[in-house]
C-alpha cells in the first residue's frame, strides 16, 4: 500500500514569493491534514480536512496561507506571499475516520522542506 | 488550549542503557498517541493508548497512561543505536477530537 505522498521535497524561494505544495493520501482516508514542523519542534496543525470539508482551520494563519481539497482526496497547501519565517517542514498526514470514538492513526507523508530566503 | 509538554528535551544515553521521556498534558485526555521521527524523517506511529492506567509493550519499550488521563511515558530498555530519533507524545481529548496536539519531543541519541 502506498504512503501518503507529497511534492516537492525541498523547496528554496525568495521572499514575498507564491509556494504550493501538493498532497496526496493514503486512498480511501477520509481525513487529511496539514502540519507545520519548525526545527526541534513537535508538529502544529495547520488545517484539518474531513473529506472535502475543512473541519478545524483556526490555526492558519489566513492573510498568507489557503488551502484546499477538491473532490476530498488531493490537497494542496499555498503561501501567498512568503515571509522568512515560513521556512519549516510542512507535513502532510492522512487517516480513516470510523466514527468509533477513538482517536484515528494519522500517517504522516515524507514533508516539504521550505526555506525562504 | 491544550497544551501538551515533554521532558527531557535531549537525553543522552551509552548503548544498553534505558531511557524514558514524559509527557504531561495540560488538561485531561481522551487518548494519547506516540510517534517516533527519525533524523530527517517523518513522524511514524507506535502505539496509542486510551484507557486510564492502561499500559502497553512491544518488545523493549514500554508505554504508560497515567490513572487522570493527563499524563503518559515510554521507557526504552536496553537502547540500542536504531533507536536514535525524537519521541513525540500527542493528545487528543475533550471537544478536541481529531485534533492532536503534539509535544514538543525528546530527541535521544545512543552512543555505541
Amino acid at each position: 500500500e502506498a504512503g501518503v505522498v507529497q511534492s516537492p521535497r525541498y523547496k528554496i524561494i525568495e521572499k514575498k514569493q507564491p509556494v504550493a505544495f501538493w498532497c496526496n493520501p493514503i486512498s480511501g482516508h477520509n481525513t487529511l491534514y496539514w502540519y507545520l514542523q519548525n526545527l526541534g519542534q513537535g508538529p502544529e496543525l495547520l488545517i484539518r480536512y474531513e473529506n472535502e470539508e475543512a473541519v478545524d482551520d483556526s490555526q492558519l494563519p489566513k492573510d498568507r496561507f489557503s488551502a484546499e481539497r477538491l473532490k476530498g482526496v488531493d490537497s494542496t497547501l499555498k503561501i501567498q506571499p512568503a515571509e522568512l519565517g515560513d521556512s519549516a517542514v510542512y507535513l502532510c498526514a492522512s487517516s480513516l475516520r470510523t466514527g468509533k470514538g477513538n482517536q484515528e492513526t494519522q500517517y504522516f507523508g515524507p514533508g516539504t522542506r521550505l526555506l525562504v530566503l | 488550549g491544550q497544551q501538551v509538554m515533554q521532558i527531557p528535551q535531549y537525553q543522552h544515553v551509552q548503548e544498553g542503557e534505558d531511557f524514558t521521556t514524559y509527557c504531561n498534558s495540560s488538561t485531561t485526555l481522551s487518548n494519547i498517541q506516540w510517534y517516533k521521527q527519525r533524523p530527517g524523517g517523518h513522524p511514524v506511529f507506535l502505539i496509542q493508548l486510551v484507557k486510564s492506567g492502561e499500559v502497553k509493550k512491544q518488545k523493549r519499550l514500554t508505554f504508560q497512561f497515567g490513572e487522570a488521563k493527563k499524563n503518559s511515558s515510554l521507557h526504552i530498555t536496553a537502547t540500542q543505536t536504531t533507536d536514535v530519533g525524537t519521541y513525540f507524545c500527542a493528545g487528543s481529548g475533550g471537544t478536541s477530537y481529531g485534533k492532536l496536539t503534539f509535544g514538543q519531543g525528546t530527541i535521544l541519541t545512543v552512543h555505541p
